[in-house]
C-alpha cells in the first residue's frame, strides 16, 4: 500500500502563503489509477476536503477555498504540493496528503500521518 | 456552503448497536453521493471503514455496514467492542469532483 509523508514549515504568519509537500511512495503520481488529494482537520473538528489532482494535471478544488489554493504534482520527485495564500488564524490545522483510488469515487485508501500548521505572528 | 451534518455523539453498551448518520442540509443523501465511513482515534489520521455507501474496506470487520435509510448514509456499529471507541467521519461526493466530510460523531463504548 502507498505511503505519503507531508512535510513543510509548522508555523506561517498571517497573510502569507502556505506551501506544504507531500512525499508519495509506492506508486507513482504519474499512473491514471489515483487522484492525490488534500484534507486539513482544526483541532477538534471533522476533516474539510482541501482539493484534489490528477497525472494530467487536472484539478478540483473545494469551492470555499478555490481563490486562494493550488494543488500540482512533481513526476520528477513523486511528490504533491499545496499552496494556499492569504492565511489567516482559521488556517490553522493538521494538513493531510491521501491517495484516492480514481476508479472508486469516496474510497480516499491512504493518509499520511498529517503535520501540523499554525498560522500566527 | 454545504454542510454534512452528523449526530455529535453516541453511547452504546458493549456487545450493542449504534447507528450514525449522515444527511445533507440542502438534499437527500442517496447512492450518487457514494457515501464512505471513516474513523478515526486521537492523534492518527482516519481509517478507511467503507465507502460507495456499502463497501467495507479491506480487513474491516463485517460487525460494520454501511446502508441508506431514509434521507441519510448510515452506519451501523453491530456488537460494538472497546476499541469501536472513536470519531467517525462520513463523506460525500457532490458531483463535478467535489466532496464533503461531515461534522463527525464520537461514539463512547460503556
Amino acid at each position: 500500500q502507498g505511503q505519503l509523508q507531508e512535510s513543510g514549515p509548522g508555523l506561517v504568519k498571517p497573510s502569507e502563503t502556505l506551501s506544504l509537500t507531500c512525499s508519495v511512495s509506492g506508486a507513482s503520481v504519474t499512473i491514471p489509477s489515483f487522484f492525490w488529494n488534500w484534507v486539513r482537520q482544526p483541532a477538534g473538528k471533522g476533516p474539510e476536503w482541501i482539493g484534489r489532482v490528477y497525472y494530467t494535471g487536472n484539478t478540483n478544488y473545494n469551492p470555499s477555498l478555490k481563490s486562494r489554493v493550488s494543488i500540482s504534482l512533481d513526476s520528477s520527485r513523486n511528490e504533491l504540493s499545496l499552496k494556499l495564500t492569504s492565511v489567516t488564524a482559521a488556517d490553522t490545522a493538521v494538513y493531510f496528503c491521501v491517495r484516492e483510488v480514481a476508479a472508486i469515487t469516496s474510497l480516499f485508501d491512504s493518509w499520511g500521518q498529517g503535520t501540523v500548521v499554525t498560522v500566527s505572528s | 456552503q454545504t454542510v454534512v451534518t452528523q449526530e455529535p455523539s453516541f453511547s452504546v453498551s458493549p456487545g450493542g448497536t449504534v447507528t450514525i448518520t449522515c444527511s445533507l442540509t440542502s438534499a437527500s443523501v442517496s447512492n450518487i453521493h457514494y457515501p464512505g465511513w471513516y474513523q478515526q482515534t486521537p492523534g492518527q489520521p482516519p481509517r478507511t471503514l467503507i465507502y460507495t455507501t456499502s463497501v467495507r474496506s479491506s480487513g474491516v470487520s463485517d460487525r460494520f455496514s454501511g446502508s441508506i435509510l431514509g434521507n441519510k448514509a448510515a452506519l451501523t456499529i453491530t456488537g460494538a467492542q472497546a476499541d469501536d471507541e472513536s470519531t467517525y467521519f462520513c463523506v460525500l461526493y457532490l458531483g463535478s469532483g467535489i466532496y464533503v466530510f461531515g461534522t463527525g460523531t464520537k461514539v463512547t463504548v460503556l
